[in-house]
């Protein structure tokens, strides 16, 4: 069973929506959530974290942990085609080294 | 700012030759990872760091060793290359993880082709 799961898409949404990428995990473990922006060619280049449940706010990011159900979400908000990447979502269980990385879902803004 | 290198962009190799895929991080960080990522699986661990000679094998180390004699190099060895290790590989480092964030740095990526 995988620890982390995403859904591969594509998703597509018209510039200045909202891009909603969803993410599941099996280990109720305590966890830090990292969600990666990977360009196609490019590595990936960490957006933000979360730990905490609720809501987390940068910029047009919003990061969301939901502990009871285990997901965890990143909602982009006015969506640019500069945005269109893959999304990779990793956990990581407290003082542990080791990522859990999903295989990533990939998004396409439209102009 | 953090700067992870690795010492090929692309590499091309030919079947059963010993291929050295070399990482180096600037930041002092106590860990560091080797990924590889093909379509559709996601990033792989294939073996991880977290001090200078400490090694753990991640999910997929069949086919590969490693070696950290430095704290800021951690190099991958594919012992006898075969066409399904045709893929791109990342390293990646992060600092200790006390706590709750401390997250991986990447490297541009190899991608290796064996022929």
């Amino acid at each position: 069973q995988k620890e982390v799961e995403q859904n591969s898409g594509p998703l597509s949404v018209p510039e200045g929506a909202i891009a909603s990428l969803n993410c599941t995990y099996s280990d109720r473990g305590s966890q830090s959530f990292f969600w990666y922006r990977q360009y196609s060619g490019k590595s990936p280049e960490l957006i933000m974290f979360i730990y905490s449940n609720g809501d987390k706010e940068d910029g047009r990011f919003t990061a969301q942990l939901n502990k009871a159900s285990q997901y965890v979400s990143l909602l982009i908000r006015d969506s640019q085609p500069s945005d269109s990447a893959t999304y990779l979502c990793a956990g990581r269980l407290y003082n542990f080294n080791k990522f859990y990385f999903g295989s990533g879902t990939k998004l396409n803004v439209k102009p | 700012d953090v700067k992870v290198t690795q010492s090929s962009r692309y590499l091309v190799k030919r079947t059963g030759e010993k291929v050295f895929l070399e990482c180096v991080q600037d930041m002092d960080h106590e860990n560091m990872f080797w990924y590889r990522q093909d379509p559709g699986l996601g990033l792989r661990l294939i073996y991880f760091s977290y001090d200078v000679k400490m090694k753990e094998k991640g999910d997929i180390p069949e086919g590969y060793s490693v070696s950290r004699e430095k704290k800021e190099r951690f190099s991958l060895i594919l012992e006898s290359a075969s066409t399904n290790q045709t893929s791109m590989y990342l390293c990646a480092s992060s600092l200790f993880p006390f706590g709750t964030s401390y997250e991986q740095y990447f490297g541009p990526g190899t991608r290796l082709t064996v022929t």
